[in-house]
């Protein structure tokens, strides 16, 4: 089935430690987001690129990189982590969001920051 | 500022009752309306959306939600409810021509 997928599930980094989380989506979407969600919190929003163009949204930290290499491939680099960036790290992809369309998510990258 | 507000961190309800979450919102135009569901160490899952047309718009899992332009609201419900149905769900709203805002979330529990 055409999917977003996250990778790792579980990530564990210490403070001040690079880390990449990485997503993958076989939809061909052009839109592609990183959300980061704290405690069954409502996800809010880091980035988000609309083929190669990227959006930063003003309040993501500068810590916070993402690329994206290509249309199936997008990556979350947290330069160097705190205690407060341990989240639920959630990617999602959209065919058009301007008309409507809906999110795919994948499963999350669930970080731990010791 | 544009908002959406779910006013329930928690709704309880028996299993086989019908059920209701609701959701309501401030932003201007027409916006696009989404609700979305979160079980435990998930991702999101789509359940339904209103864009124009019918107010009551039929999603997966037997759920409903009545989209009502004076109230600007847009509440979920489903006829009778299952305990498999306990979860975190989100009422999102998209301006038209901006980003998706999420609402805090309402954690639904069905008991036996």
């Amino acid at each position: 089935d055409a999917m977003v997928i996250q990778n790792p599930r579980y990530q564990v980094t210490q403070f001040g430690k690079p880390v990449t989380l990485s997503c993958s989506q076989t939809l061909n979407h052009n839109v592609m987001y990183w959300y980061q969600q704290k405690s069954s919190q409502a996800p809010k929003l880091l980035f988000h690129y609309y083929d190669k163009d990227f959006n930063n949204e003003a309040d993501t930290p500068d810590n916070f990189q993402s690329r994206r290499p290509n249309t199936s491939f997008c990556f979350l680099d947290i330069r160097s982590p705190g205690l407060g960036d341990a989240a639920m790290y959630l990617c999602a992809t959209s065919r058009d969001p301007g008309r409507g369309e809906k999110l795919f998510f994948g499963s999350g990258t669930q970080l731990s920051v010791l | 500022a544009q908002s959406v507000a779910q006013p329930e961190d928690q709704v309880n309800v028996a299993e086989g009752n019908p059920l209701t979450v609701k959701c309501t919102y401030s932003v201007s135009g027409n916006p696009y309306l989404f609700w979305y569901v979160q079980y435990p160490n998930r991702g999101l899952q789509f359940l339904l959306k209103y864009i124009t047309g019918d107010n009551l718009v039929k999603g997966s899992y037997g759920f409903e939600a009545e989209f009502n332009k004076s109230q600007t609201s847009f509440h979920l419900k489903k006829p009778s409810a299952l305990v498999s149905d306990s979860a975190l769900y989100f009422c999102a709203v998209r301006p038209n021509t901006d980003k998706l805002i999420f609402g805090t979330g309402t954690r639904l529990q069905v008991f036996p």
